[in-house]
């Protein structure tokens, strides 16, 4: 089983402002990364896979970076509707498993 | 556009058999190019994946080794719809059941509403 450790846990940030999550694996994966938004009460939604392709319809100010053990998922220029908890999810090796969670709220 | 519509019990007692039904809309669970997955999610397990059915000139499953004992998901062609039983809950089992749509690059684009199912005699 791979583990992962995505950081940190929870963000406290304004509109406007950059943000990065950060996503870590026990071993590496490739590019077999991918990230989710969930907000409350709702199922996760895909942001990005591969690592850095940008599921359609997702904004462009969301983007993901990394290969191999270390990932990461950045936000531009928060918006309002951003504020929400993200994770990471590893396919490359059965089974698949997600990150503990990034919950961004609002500073 | 997918869809995924979820049904089932909000509440099994402890010993007995969980059961979710997932209704496909917009594609076929018979589909060469995707896998039809069940995850659950609770605050001490976080997002779980519990296994998987897809067709690639037969029908296979994978399950997650801490459910394998206890899992069974099955395809319906002729509803075009997957099932989750998981057998012998405890309160351990209680979360919020998700089906999802694996897409042929791996990941889960397209999700069901979500079912709390709690355990609780």
């Amino acid at each position: 089983v791979i583990w992962m450790t995505q950081s940190p846990s929870l963000l406290s940030a304004s509109t406007g402002d950059r943000v990065t999550i950060s996503c870590r694996m026990s071993q590496g994966i490739s590019s077999y990364l991918a990230w989710y938004q969930q907000k409350p009460g709702k199922a996760p939604e895909l942001l990005i896979y591969a690592a850095s392709t940008l599921q359609s319809g997702v904004p462009s100010r969301f983007s993901g970076s990394g290969s191999g053990t270390h990932f990461t998922l950045t936000i531009s220029c928060l918006q309002s509707e951003d504020f929400a908890t993200y994770y990471c999810q590893q396919y490359y090796s059965f089974p698949p498993t997600f990150g503990q969670g990034t919950k961004v709220e609002i500073k | 556009q997918v869809q995924l519509q979820q049904s089932g019990p909000g509440l099994v007692k402890p010993s007995q058999t969980l059961s979710l039904t997932c209704v496909i809309s917009g594609d076929s669970v018979s589909s060469n190019s995707a896998a039809w997955n069940w995850i659950r999610q609770s605050p001490s397990r976080g997002l779980e994946w519990l296994g998987r059915t897809y067709y690639r000139s037969k029908w296979y499953n994978d399950y997650a080794l801490s459910v394998k004992s206890r899992i069974t998901i099955n395809p319906d062609t002729s509803k075009n719809q997957f099932s989750l039983q998981l057998n012998s809950v405890t309160p351990e089992d209680t979360a919020v059941y998700y089906c999802a749509r694996e897409s042929v690059a791996g990941t889960s684009d397209y999700w069901g509403q979500g079912t709390l199912v709690t355990v609780s005699s």
